[in-house]
Protein backbone atom coordinates (compact mmCIF):
# COMPACT_ATOMS: atom_id res chain seq x y z
CA UNK A 1 0.00 0.00 0.00
CA UNK A 2 1.33 3.69 -1.11
CA UNK A 3 2.29 5.14 2.19
CA UNK A 4 3.78 8.46 0.39
CA UNK A 5 0.77 9.91 -1.74
CA UNK A 6 1.11 12.68 -4.63
CA UNK A 7 -2.40 12.80 -6.12
CA UNK A 8 -1.42 15.64 -9.28
CA UNK A 9 0.53 13.30 -11.97
CA UNK A 10 1.33 16.72 -13.67
CA UNK A 11 1.18 20.25 -12.80
CA UNK A 12 1.78 22.87 -15.61
CA UNK A 13 2.28 26.41 -14.39
CA UNK A 14 4.07 29.70 -16.47
CA UNK A 15 7.24 31.01 -15.66
CA UNK A 16 7.53 33.47 -12.81
CA UNK A 17 4.32 32.17 -10.97
CA UNK A 18 4.57 30.19 -8.19
CA UNK A 19 4.46 26.47 -8.53
CA UNK A 20 2.84 24.07 -5.42
CA UNK A 21 3.43 20.48 -5.09
CA UNK A 22 1.50 18.63 -2.35
CA UNK A 23 2.33 15.24 -0.92
CA UNK A 24 0.51 13.03 1.58
CA UNK A 25 1.40 10.68 4.19
CA UNK A 26 -0.34 7.94 5.31
CA UNK A 27 2.13 6.80 7.92
CA UNK A 28 2.60 8.84 11.58
CA UNK A 29 5.75 7.31 12.36
CA UNK A 30 7.44 9.36 9.28
CA UNK A 31 9.78 11.89 10.55
CA UNK A 32 11.56 13.02 7.86
CA UNK A 33 11.10 14.07 4.55
CA UNK A 34 12.57 14.58 1.01
CA UNK A 35 12.08 15.88 -2.06
CA UNK A 36 13.83 14.81 -4.95
CA UNK A 37 13.89 16.26 -9.11
CA UNK A 38 14.65 13.86 -12.02
CA UNK A 39 15.41 15.02 -15.42
CA UNK A 40 14.76 12.01 -18.25
CA UNK A 41 17.67 9.91 -18.85
CA UNK A 42 18.58 11.16 -15.34
CA UNK A 43 19.29 9.97 -11.83
CA UNK A 44 17.01 11.93 -8.66
CA UNK A 45 18.57 14.37 -7.54
CA UNK A 46 18.07 15.98 -3.88
CA UNK A 47 16.46 18.97 -3.66
CA UNK A 48 15.14 19.37 -0.48
CA UNK A 49 14.81 18.23 2.95
CA UNK A 50 12.50 18.49 6.31
CA UNK A 51 12.38 17.28 9.96
CA UNK A 52 9.36 16.54 12.12
CA UNK A 53 10.46 18.90 14.41
CA UNK A 54 10.31 21.90 11.72
CA UNK A 55 7.43 22.58 9.76
CA UNK A 56 8.86 25.13 7.10
CA UNK A 57 12.45 24.85 5.49
CA UNK A 58 13.93 27.13 2.58
CA UNK A 59 16.28 27.55 0.03
CA UNK A 60 16.49 29.53 -2.35
CA UNK A 61 13.48 29.62 -4.60
CA UNK A 62 12.51 26.49 -2.84
CA UNK A 63 10.35 25.97 0.48
CA UNK A 64 8.98 23.19 2.24
CA UNK A 65 6.30 23.18 4.65
CA UNK A 66 5.03 20.50 6.60
CA UNK A 67 1.47 19.86 8.04
CA UNK A 68 2.16 16.91 10.37
CA UNK A 69 -1.41 17.07 11.89
CA UNK A 70 -3.09 16.68 8.34
CA UNK A 71 -0.14 14.47 7.39
CA UNK A 72 1.15 16.60 4.72
CA UNK A 73 3.64 18.72 3.15
CA UNK A 74 4.13 20.98 -0.01
CA UNK A 75 6.98 21.94 -2.13
CA UNK A 76 6.80 25.70 -3.25
CA UNK A 77 8.65 27.38 -6.15
CA UNK A 78 8.84 30.91 -6.73
CA UNK A 79 9.38 31.92 -9.15
CA UNK A 80 8.99 28.96 -11.71
CA UNK A 81 11.30 28.43 -14.39
CA UNK A 82 11.54 26.41 -17.27
CA UNK A 83 14.31 24.39 -16.03
CA UNK A 84 12.57 23.94 -13.10
CA UNK A 85 10.32 21.33 -16.04
CA UNK A 86 11.45 17.60 -14.52
CA UNK A 87 9.20 15.06 -12.17
CA UNK A 88 9.48 16.29 -8.45
CA UNK A 89 9.07 12.55 -5.68
CA UNK A 90 8.31 13.59 -2.67
CA UNK A 91 9.81 10.86 0.18
CA UNK A 92 9.30 9.78 3.76
CA UNK A 93 10.96 7.97 6.28
CA UNK A 94 11.12 6.70 9.62
CA UNK A 95 14.35 7.30 11.41
CA UNK A 96 14.25 5.27 14.45
CA UNK A 97 13.00 2.02 12.45
CA UNK A 98 16.12 1.69 9.77
CA UNK A 99 17.06 3.55 6.50
CA UNK A 100 13.83 2.75 4.12
CA UNK A 101 13.00 5.32 2.16
CA UNK A 102 9.32 5.56 0.65
CA UNK A 103 8.64 7.25 -2.04
CA UNK A 104 5.81 8.99 -3.75
CA UNK A 105 4.84 8.00 -7.56
CA UNK A 106 5.96 11.91 -8.26
CA UNK A 107 4.16 14.84 -9.93
CA UNK A 108 5.83 16.42 -13.55
CA UNK A 109 6.04 20.19 -13.75
CA UNK A 110 6.31 21.84 -17.00
CA UNK A 111 6.94 25.59 -16.83
CA UNK A 112 5.98 27.29 -19.74
CA UNK A 113 7.08 30.37 -20.92
CA UNK B 1 34.41 14.29 -9.65
CA UNK B 2 31.97 12.50 -6.80
CA UNK B 3 29.82 10.20 -8.35
CA UNK B 4 28.04 7.20 -8.37
CA UNK B 5 28.51 4.73 -11.47
CA UNK B 6 25.68 2.17 -12.35
CA UNK B 7 26.92 -0.76 -15.14
CA UNK B 8 25.56 -1.58 -17.60
CA UNK B 9 23.23 1.41 -18.15
CA UNK B 10 21.26 -0.55 -20.97
CA UNK B 11 20.67 -4.12 -20.54
CA UNK B 12 18.59 -6.86 -22.61
CA UNK B 13 18.60 -10.36 -21.40
CA UNK B 14 16.29 -13.61 -21.53
CA UNK B 15 14.07 -15.05 -18.13
CA UNK B 16 16.70 -17.07 -16.29
CA UNK B 17 20.13 -15.68 -17.08
CA UNK B 18 21.68 -14.71 -14.20
CA UNK B 19 22.85 -10.87 -13.97
CA UNK B 20 24.23 -8.34 -12.14
CA UNK B 21 24.34 -4.61 -12.32
CA UNK B 22 27.33 -2.94 -10.60
CA UNK B 23 26.97 0.12 -9.02
CA UNK B 24 30.40 2.10 -7.26
CA UNK B 25 30.74 5.28 -5.28
CA UNK B 26 33.93 7.24 -5.07
CA UNK B 27 32.52 9.18 -2.18
CA UNK B 28 32.77 6.80 0.76
CA UNK B 29 29.78 7.00 1.96
CA UNK B 30 28.09 4.38 4.33
CA UNK B 31 24.86 4.33 2.96
CA UNK B 32 23.62 2.73 -0.40
CA UNK B 33 20.42 1.60 -2.22
CA UNK B 34 18.97 0.45 -5.19
CA UNK B 35 15.39 1.40 -6.03
CA UNK B 36 13.59 0.50 -9.17
CA UNK B 37 11.20 2.85 -11.04
CA UNK B 38 7.92 1.92 -12.96
CA UNK B 39 5.15 3.67 -15.16
CA UNK B 40 2.76 5.10 -12.41
CA UNK B 41 4.46 3.73 -9.75
CA UNK B 42 7.44 6.18 -9.15
CA UNK B 43 10.78 4.97 -7.60
CA UNK B 44 10.22 1.88 -4.83
CA UNK B 45 13.42 0.63 -2.59
CA UNK B 46 14.78 -2.83 -3.17
CA UNK B 47 17.26 -2.92 -1.14
CA UNK B 48 19.70 -0.77 1.24
CA UNK B 49 23.13 -0.95 3.59
CA UNK B 50 24.40 0.56 6.03
CA UNK B 51 27.63 -0.23 5.69
CA UNK B 52 29.66 -3.18 4.73
CA UNK B 53 28.03 -6.51 5.07
CA UNK B 54 25.01 -4.80 6.43
CA UNK B 55 22.20 -4.87 4.63
CA UNK B 56 18.17 -5.07 4.46
CA UNK B 57 15.40 -5.30 2.10
CA UNK B 58 13.29 -2.05 1.17
CA UNK B 59 9.71 -2.31 -0.40
CA UNK B 60 10.04 -4.73 -3.04
CA UNK B 61 13.07 -7.02 -2.66
CA UNK B 62 11.68 -10.30 -4.30
CA UNK B 63 13.66 -11.61 -6.72
CA UNK B 64 16.97 -9.51 -6.17
CA UNK B 65 20.12 -9.64 -4.10
CA UNK B 66 22.50 -7.62 -2.92
CA UNK B 67 25.99 -7.94 -1.57
CA UNK B 68 27.98 -4.93 0.30
CA UNK B 69 31.55 -6.45 0.54
CA UNK B 70 33.54 -3.05 0.76
CA UNK B 71 31.94 0.18 1.32
CA UNK B 72 32.11 1.72 -2.77
CA UNK B 73 30.25 -1.54 -4.52
CA UNK B 74 26.85 -2.30 -3.92
CA UNK B 75 25.87 -4.77 -7.30
CA UNK B 76 22.56 -5.93 -7.65
CA UNK B 77 22.17 -9.44 -8.66
CA UNK B 78 19.24 -11.02 -10.24
CA UNK B 79 19.67 -14.67 -10.25
CA UNK B 80 16.68 -15.62 -12.49
CA UNK B 81 15.52 -12.87 -13.61
CA UNK B 82 11.48 -12.54 -14.87
CA UNK B 83 9.85 -9.73 -17.01
CA UNK B 84 8.28 -8.35 -14.10
CA UNK B 85 11.25 -6.72 -13.73
CA UNK B 86 11.91 -5.12 -16.50
CA UNK B 87 12.20 -2.03 -14.77
CA UNK B 88 14.74 1.43 -14.52
CA UNK B 89 17.44 0.63 -12.02
CA UNK B 90 18.93 3.19 -9.77
CA UNK B 91 21.31 2.66 -7.47
CA UNK B 92 22.12 5.72 -4.68
CA UNK B 93 24.30 6.47 -1.53
CA UNK B 94 24.45 8.62 0.93
CA UNK B 95 27.51 9.71 3.68
CA UNK B 96 25.08 8.44 6.87
CA UNK B 97 21.68 7.81 5.45
CA UNK B 98 18.93 9.34 5.45
CA UNK B 99 19.19 12.81 6.87
CA UNK B 100 21.94 12.83 4.35
CA UNK B 101 21.84 14.35 0.92
CA UNK B 102 21.57 10.79 -1.05
CA UNK B 103 23.67 11.19 -4.70
CA UNK B 104 22.15 8.85 -7.61
CA UNK B 105 23.57 7.26 -10.51
CA UNK B 106 22.31 7.69 -14.12
CA UNK B 107 19.81 4.50 -14.73
CA UNK B 108 20.17 1.39 -16.28
CA UNK B 109 17.38 0.02 -18.10
CA UNK B 110 16.57 -4.00 -17.78
CA UNK B 111 14.64 -5.70 -19.85
CA UNK B 112 13.71 -9.12 -19.62
CA UNK B 113 12.49 -11.23 -22.29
Amino acid sequence: DQQVKQNSPSLSVQEGRISILNCDYTNSMFDYFLWYKKYPAEGPTFLISISSIKDKNEDGRFTVFLNKSAKHLSLHIVPSQPGDSAVYFCAASESNSGYALNFGKGTSLLVTP
Amino acid sequence: EAQVTQNPRYLITVTGKKLTVTCSQNMNHEYMSWYRQDPGLGLRQIYYSMNVEVTDKGDVPEGYKVSRKEKRNFPLILESPSPNQTSLYFCASSFKGLADTQYFGPGTRLTVL
